[in-house]
């Protein structure tokens, strides 16, 4: 079946710095999404993007859709203690029923 | 304006037994969708439901079923239960139709199945 290929597979940060993560594919995709999962909870979506090229903000965190339209990246400036978790991004493929196709996360760890 | 609610919250069956968990989507939304997710695993979909009719489905036994009303409220079922299906189910509701922001998916709390 179709793959996102998401990376790094985990990330060990110091508060304060950036923090960076990207989703590629092979395929084409209408939507790209992000998602923040915290333990025992469900995933609560961060950004959505509908265009290749677009650029956008929540807060501290930058996504982008990729001009290829085959990938998306997410940036986290400033990190701090709550930005731990598991990020996840989804697409929606140009040529599917509707389905997303979801990477296998991002782990969130910050050093003590 | 209420979220996706899940029931239940936890649940503990033995093995062979079977299971029904219930999500309501958010009010409006017409798909619903289910992901199996283990400890340190991704989202493993499952399959989603469009006004009452099954639009997509994951690579999963038949023991896993699933149904959604005319209110767009779903269940999912697992028969004949194994200790590995011992995770967190979760639903997720969106409008579902051709708008490209129908795709954004909110989700429920999930339920934790621990199978004994």
């Amino acid at each position: 079946g179709q793959q996102l290929n998401q990376s790094p597979q985990s990330m060990f940060i110091q508060e304060g710095e950036d923090v960076s993560m990207n989703c590629t594919s092979s395929s084409i995709f209408n939507t790209w999404l992000w998602y923040k999962q915290e333990p025992g909870e469900g995933p609560v979506l961060l950004i959505a993007l509908y265009k290749a090229g677009e650029l956008t903000s929540n807060g501290r965190l930058t996504a982008q859709f990729g001009i290829t339209r085959k990938d998306s990246f997410l940036n986290i400036s400033a990190s701090i203690p709550s930005d731990v978790g598991i990020y996840f991004c989804a697409g929606q493929l140009r040529d599917s029923n509707y389905q997303l196709i979801w990477g296998a996360g991002t782990k969130l760890i910050i050093k003590p | 304006k209420a979220g996706v609610t899940q029931t239940p919250r936890y649940l503990i069956k033995t093995r062979g037994q079977q299971v029904t968990l219930s999500c309501s989507p958010i009010s409006g939304h017409r798909s619903v969708s289910w992901y199996q997710q283990t400890p340190g695993q991704g989202l493993q979909f499952l399959f989603e439901y469009f006004s009452e009719t099954q639009r997509n489905k994951g690579n999963f036994p038949g023991r896993f079923s699933g149904r959604q009303f005319s209110n767009s409220r779903s269940e999912m079922n697992v028969s004949t239960l194994e200790l590995g299906d011992s995770a967190l189910y979760l639903c997720a509701s969106s409008w579902g139709g051709d708008r490209v922001t129908n795709t954004e998916a909110f989700f429920g709390q999930g339920t934790r199945l621990t199978v004994v």
